[in-house]
C-alpha cells in the first residue's frame, strides 16, 4: 500500500538559509509522481514541485528543489533562502497506480517557521 | 474560471445529522477527491472520482458517501455525524490518465460535530 512518512513535525529555519524538509515514501509501482505543496495559516493548498518516478534531473522551480533518491525512496524538498513568507505548513504527496485508478496520498505535514 | 468552490464554509452539526458537502470545478477536470485534514495527520483521502459515474474508496471512507454524476461536481454525504468527523474537509479536481497532473484544491470546509 501507499505511504508517505514526514519525520519532522516542526522545523526552525533562520531567515535566508537554507532548509531541508524530508520525505520518504513506499508504494510498490515502478511509474509514480511525487509532489509538494504548501499551506500558510490562510489554508488554502499551494502546489510547488513536482518529480516523477523517471525522471533523471532532480525537479527545481526557483527556490525550491527536489532532492530524489529513488534507492531510498526519498523525496525531499530544499528551500533555499528562506522568507519569512515560506512559515507554513509543508505537504508532501504521491501519485500512484495501485489498485483500479491513482490516487493521490498526502504525508502528515512538516510546520516550518522562519526566523527573523 | 473560479476553480474548484465548496460550500459550506463552516458547518455545525448535532451527533446523528446528516448532510452533504457541495464541491465544484470549473476546468473541466476528470479526477476529483474528497480529504479530511486533522491537526498532526495531514491530508487523509476519503473517496475519490475519475469521471461521472466512477468512484472509489480513498484511506478513511467509512461514514461517508459519494457519487459522481457529472464531470463538474463531486459532492461528499455524511449520512449520520459523529464527534469524529469533526475535521477540515477539502475537495480537490486534476486532469486524468497521467501520473503528473498536480491537484487544485478548493477553499475546505470547516465541520464541528457536536
Amino acid at each position: 500500500a501507499q505511504k508517505i512518512t514526514q519525520t519532522q513535525p516542526g522545523m526552525f529555519v533562520q531567515e535566508k538559509e537554507a532548509v531541508t524538509l524530508d520525505c520518504t515514501y513506499d508504494t510498490s509501482d515502478q511509474s509514480y509522481g511525487l509532489f509538494w505543496y504548501k499551506q500558510p495559516s490562510s489554508g488554502e493548498m499551494i502546489f510547488l514541485i513536482y518529480q516523477g518516478s523517471y525522471d533523471e534531473q532532480n525537479a527545481t522551480e526557483g527556490r525550491y528543489s527536489l532532492n530524489f533518491q529513488k534507492a531510498r525512496k526519498s523525496a525531499n524538498l530544499v528551500i533555499s533562502a528562506s522568507q519569512l513568507g515560506d512559515s507554513a505548513m509543508y505537504f508532501c504527496a504521491m501519485r500512484a497506480l495501485e489498485t483500479s485508478y491513482d490516487k493521490v496520498i498526502f504525508g502528515p505535514g512538516t510546520s516550518l517557521s522562519v526566523i527573523p | 474560471n473560479a476553480g474548484v468552490t465548496q460550500t459550506p464554509k463552516f458547518q455545525v452539526l448535532k451527533t446523528g445529522q446528516s448532510m452533504t458537502l457541495q464541491c465544484a470545478q470549473d476546468m473541466n477536470h476528470e479526477y476529483m477527491s474528497w480529504y479530511r485534514q486533522d491537526p498532526g495527520m495531514g491530508l487523509r483521502l476519503i473517496h475519490y472520482s475519475v469521471g461521472a459515474g466512477i468512484t472509489d474508496q480513498g484511506e478513511v471512507p467509512n461514514g461517508y458517501n459519494v457519487s459522481r454524476s457529472t464531470t463538474e461536481d463531486f459532492p461528499l454525504r455524511l449520512l449520520s455525524a459523529a464527534p469524529s468527523q469533526t475535521s477540515v474537509y477539502f475537495c480537490a479536481s486534476s486532469y486524468f490518465g497521467g501520473l503528473s497532473y498536480e491537484q487544485y484544491f478548493g477553499p475546505g470546509t470547516r465541520l464541528t460535530v457536536t
